[in-house]
């Protein structure tokens, strides 16, 4: 079963808005990863963050994390044709496996 | 990127044939690991490699097999394919295993059709 849920299930923005989704998983988590899957192609990795971590960037990208409501939100600002993509959460609780969710497709809109 | 490159990139079987995916890394990382990507699931972990011939199931192996004879690369078997395994199966690398805050690194999959 899915770890983590994202939300909404597809997203469609104008260029240079900002792009939100969410994730929310079932148990506790070393941390949480962001990957983008382009059309075609494997998942790349966007950015981690830690359980004890609220809140980090890297670029464009503003990624925060709630244990207490174990949820985690995924920020794009004023996106680009070019982030156009699925977005997934992956949950790491220290066992052997990433938990994926089923991600979040985002279209944007020239 | 990662030297990830997985063979072949499609392919069409029929029900009931022995396949083999290959994937093939350049990184010389420790950890390798199968999925298979469906509408709907997300990404599942089929098996996964810790080291030259020490292998693992996922949550999802039944009617698959791994073997890793060599650090840079690891093959899955599908021994007797179904229509149900048709799938998009991405292979994956990582320095270290999880919970140590490693990413995953992706190859960019082969997409499978049992007919």
């Amino acid at each position: 079963s899915q770890q983590g849920e994202e939300d909404p299930q597809a997203l469609s923005i104008q260029e240079g808005e900002n792009a939100t989704m969410n994730c929310s998983y079932k148990t506790s988590i070393n941390n949480l990863q962001w990957y983008r899957q382009n059309s075609g192609r494997g998942l790349v990795h966007l950015i981690l963050i830690r359980s004890n971590e609220r809140e980090k960037h890297s670029g464009r990208l503003r990624v925060t994390l709630d244990t207490s409501k174990k949820s985690s939100s995924l920020l794009i600002t004023a996106s680009r044709a070019a982030d156009t993509a699925s977005y997934f959460c992956a949950t790491d609780a220290g066992d052997y496996k990433l938990s994926f969710g089923a991600g979040t497709t985002v279209t944007v809109r020239a | 990127d990662a030297g990830i490159t997985q063979s072949p990139r499609h392919k069409v079987t029929e029900t009931g044939t022995p396949v083999t995916l290959r994937c093939h890394q350049t990184e010389n990382h420790r950890y390798m690991y199968w999925y298979r990507q469906d509408p709907g699931h997300g990404l599942r972990l089929i098996h996964y490699s810790y080291g030259v011939k020490d292998t693992d199931k996922g949550e999802v192996s039944d009617g698959y097999s791994v073997s890793r004879s060599k650090t840079e690369d690891f093959l899955l078997t599908l021994e007797s394919a179904t229509s149900s395994q048709t799938s998009v199966y991405f292979c994956a690398i990582s320095e270290r295993g999880q919970g140590s805050g490693q990413p995953q690194h992706f190859g960019d999959g082969t997409r499978l059709s049992i007919l």
